[in-house]
C-alpha cells in the first residue's frame, strides 16, 4: 500500500521567492501534520490538520508560513518570502484519527528545502 | 517547558546488544514513542509505551517508568542496518496528537 508522499524532495530557491510544498497523506488517514526538522534534531511541530480544517496552527513561525487541506486529503504548506533560515527538511506524516492516545504517526519522505 | 534527552551518539558493535536511553520532563504524559530515522529519510515507526514495563517486538524492546521520566530502547544482534539515529517522542496529556521529540540519538555500528 501507498505511504504518505511528498513532492518536491529537493527545493532550492532563492531568498525572497515563494515555495509550495506538497504532502499526500495514507489514503483514509484524517489527521494530518507538518513538521520541520534542521539536521541533528528532533521534528518541530509546525501544524495539525483534523479533516479539512487546521486544529492546531501554533507551531507556525510567523505569517509568512501558511497551509491548507482543502478536502482533507492533500495538504500544501506555502511559505511566503523565503528567507535562508527557512532552510529544512519539510516533513509531513499521518495518522488514521489523530486524537486517540494508540494513534501512530507515518511520515513521508520529506522535502529538502534549500533557500540561497 | 518541555525537555526530552537522549544521548547525543553511541557506538555499538555489529552481533552486541545496545541500549539508548531518554529522558523526559514534560507537562503531561499520554504514551512514548520510538522512531528510527536512516541519514535522509523519514521517521519510521518503532515503539509505544503507555504504560511501565517492557514492550518486546522482535530484536527491539522499549521499556517505560513514569515515576521516573524514563524509557530505553534495547536493540539485539545488531546489523549494520541498524546504523541510524533513534528518536525518543511524548505525547502531551492535554493535546493527544502533538508529540514532543528529542534530537535523537545516532547510534554507529561497527564490524
Amino acid at each position: 500500500g501507498a505511504g504518505v508522499s511528498q513532492t518536491p524532495s529537493n527545493k532550492v530557491t532563492e531568498k525572497g521567492k515563494y515555495v509550495e510544498l506538497r504532502c499526500d497523506p495514507i489514503s483514509g488517514h484524517t489527521a494530518l501534520y507538518w513538521y520541520r526538522q534542521s539536521l541533528g534534531q528532533g521534528p518541530e511541530f509546525l501544524i495539525y490538520f483534523q479533516g479539512t480544517g487546521a486544529a492546531d496552527d501554533s507551531g507556525l513561525p510567523n505569517d509568512r508560513f501558511f497551509a491548507v487541506r482543502p478536502e482533507g486529503s492533500v495538504s500544501t504548506l506555502k511559505i511566503q518570502r523565503t528567507e535562508r533560515g527557512d532552510s529544512a527538511v519539510y516533513l509531513c506524516a499521518s495518522s488514521p484519527r489523530g486524537v486517540e492516545s494508540t494513534d501512530t504517526q507515518y511520515f513521508g519522505p520529506g522535502t529538502r528545502l534549500t533557500v540561497l | 517547558g518541555q525537555n526530552i534527552d537522549q544521548p547525543t551518539e553511541m557506538t555499538a558493535t555489529e552481533g552486541a546488544i545496545v541500549q539508548i536511553n531518554c529522558t523526559y520532563q514534560t507537562s503531561g504524559f499520554n504514551g512514548l514513542f520510538w522512531y528510527q530515522q536512516h541519514a535522509g529519510e523519514a521517521p519510521t515507526f518503532l515503539s509505544y509505551n503507555v504504560l511501565d514495563g517492557l514492550e518486546e517486538k522482535g530484536r527491539f524492546s522499549s521499556f517505560l517508568s513514569r515515576s521516573k521520566g524514563y524509557s530505553y530502547l534495547l536493540l539485539k544482534e545488531l546489523q549494520m542496518k541498524d546504523s541510524a539515529s533513534y528518536l525518543c517522542a511524548v505525547r502531551l496529556m492535554d493535546s493527544n496528537y502533538q508529540l514532543i521529540w528529542g534530537a535523537g540519538t545516532k547510534l554507529i555500528i561497527k564490524p
